[in-house]
């Protein structure tokens, strides 16, 4: 199957400062991709719709200046965490799809943790 | 907002026991994708289910899909410790926006 990569697993920072996560699709171009938020022993939740050369596409209650989302290209997306609180500590993952209504192939995922 | 539920949340089993998960959407899903997340781990794939009323199989694994595209199950038979994790639904609403369901945490008593 495909594969996405997502860099880092882990990362832990300090309240106030800003982090990144990629997401890359190594094997095939995705115009778009996903970025999900799952806290511990729940759901994914969907956190926006990244999509290649335009905006980003937020889900209701997800804050777009708090997570910051570009895609540059057909195969990265990036999800910036600014000014980081504890209560953003999550795991965050990220999936594309070759083609539109296709199995989603999924990312490592992040684990943040804000001290 | 669409919502996907699943029940049971948690399910213990013995193993060689069946182990069932149902999934229930508030609105009708184009299609309805499945999913195991083993602990620590990222969801992978099983199966997507598209035509109203389809039953595909996996091996000890049924997936089916309701009538009025709007509920789903999968059927685990005989269970075994390799089946431990995590089990969502993922409903499709337009193009691949997946929308999870609460999930179903299995774990296969020896």
């Amino acid at each position: 199957g495909a594969v996405v990569s997502q860099h880092p697993s882990r990362v832990i920072c300090k309240s106030g400062t800003s982090v990144k996560i990629e997401c890359r699709s190594l094997d095939f171009q995705a115009t778009t991709m996903f970025w999900y938020r799952q806290f511990p022993k729940q759901s994914l939740m969907l956190m926006a719709t990244s999509n290649e050369g335009s905006k980003a596409t937020y889900e209701q209650g997800v804050e777009k200046d708090k997570f910051l989302i570009n895609h540059a290209s057909l195969t990265l997306s990036t999800l910036t965490v600014t000014s980081a609180h504890p209560e953003d500590s999550s795991f965050y993952i990220c999936s594309a799809s070759k083609t539109e209504n296709t199995e989603a192939f999924f990312g490592q995922g992040t684990r943040l943790t804000v001290v | 907002g669409q919502q996907v539920m699943q029940i049971p949340q948690y399910q213990h089993v013995q193993e060689g026991e069946d182990f069932t998960t149902y999934c229930n959407s508030s609105t009708t899903l184009s299609n309805i994708q499945w999913y195991k997340q083993r602990p620590g781990g990222h969801p992978v794939f099983l199966i997507q289910l598209v035509k109203s009323g389809e039953v595909k199989k996996q091996k000890r694994l049924t997936f089916q899909f309701g009538e009025a595209k709007k509920n789903s199950s999968l059927h685990i038979t005989a269970t075994q410790t390799t089946d431990v994790g995590t089990y969502f639904c993922a409903g499709v609403r337009g193009g691949n926006n997946l929308f999870f369901g609460t999930g179903t945490r299995l774990t296969v008593i020896p």
